[in-house]
């Protein structure tokens, strides 16, 4: 099964700061990637994803993530930081080998963004 | 375009009770995922349906199981409850079942087991 890691679980940054949140993958074959927010009380909202192509993905929200397969890692990064964007994000993994599109989460981010 | 939309949103249960979360699916999808996240986790695959049929589960007991009915709305159903079963259910819903797709996410279900 997929394992995902998402190091550190509580980022804080300055309004205006430079955001990343880092995530790594377990598995040899390179999955699908994907990075969702979550809002309190709610559901999960899509970012970006990383299926192919290239390999640095913009997203919603002025963030982007880049896949760097020797480093097994799909960070999302945003250059400044905005108050809004004090949310939980979680990196999540789709098997390519699957035929199904079941994801596998890591255990989350939360981000502080200090005025 | 309507989203996913899970109902109920809050409710409590009693240990050793069943429940019933339902899901409607975005207009136009035919595959629907469960996840069950806890508190402070990521959520956990529960298991997916497309087109009525199961298609894949994750590790969780039989006394977790679903049904899809044709117009793609589904239903998870939770027997005997236990207290870690108290959790944010989360739907998702996508177009078709193959990796890579998309997933829209309902706002989920909160079942607190006392």
């Amino acid at each position: 099964a997929q394992s995902v890691t998402q190091l550190g679980s509580h980022v804080s940054v300055s309004e205006g700061a430079l955001v990343l949140l880092r995530c790594n993958y377990s598995s040899s074959v390179p999955p699908y990637l994907f990075w969702y927010v979550q809002y309190p009380n709610q559901g999960l909202q899509l970012l970006l994803k990383y299926t192919t192509g290239a390999t640095l993905v913009k997203g919603i929200n002025g963030f982007e993530a880049e896949f760097k397969k020797s480093e097994t890692s799909f960070h999302l990064t945003k250059p400044s930081a905005h108050m809004s964007d004090a949310a939980e994000y979680f990196c999540a993994v789709s098997d390519r080998a699957n035929t199904g599109n079941q994801f596998y989460f890591g255990t989350g981010t939360s981000l502080t963004v200090i005025p | 375009e309507t989203g996913v939309t899970q109902s109920p949103t809050h409710l409590i249960k009693t240990r050793g009770q069943q429940v019933t979360l339902r899901c409607s699916s975005q207009s136009g999808h035919n595959t629907v995922s469960w996840y069950q996240q806890a508190l402070g986790q990521g959520p956990q695959f529960i298991f997916q349906y497309y087109r009525e049929e199961e298609n894949g589960r994750g590790n969780f007991p039989p006394r977790f199981s679903g049904l899809q009915f044709p117009n793609y709305s589904s239903e998870l159903n939770v027997n005997a409850l236990e207290l870690d079963d108290s959790a944010l259910y989360l739907c998702a819903s996508s177009l078709g079942a193959l990796g890579g797709s998309e997933a829209f996410f309902g706002q989920g279900t909160r079942l607190t087991v006392v």
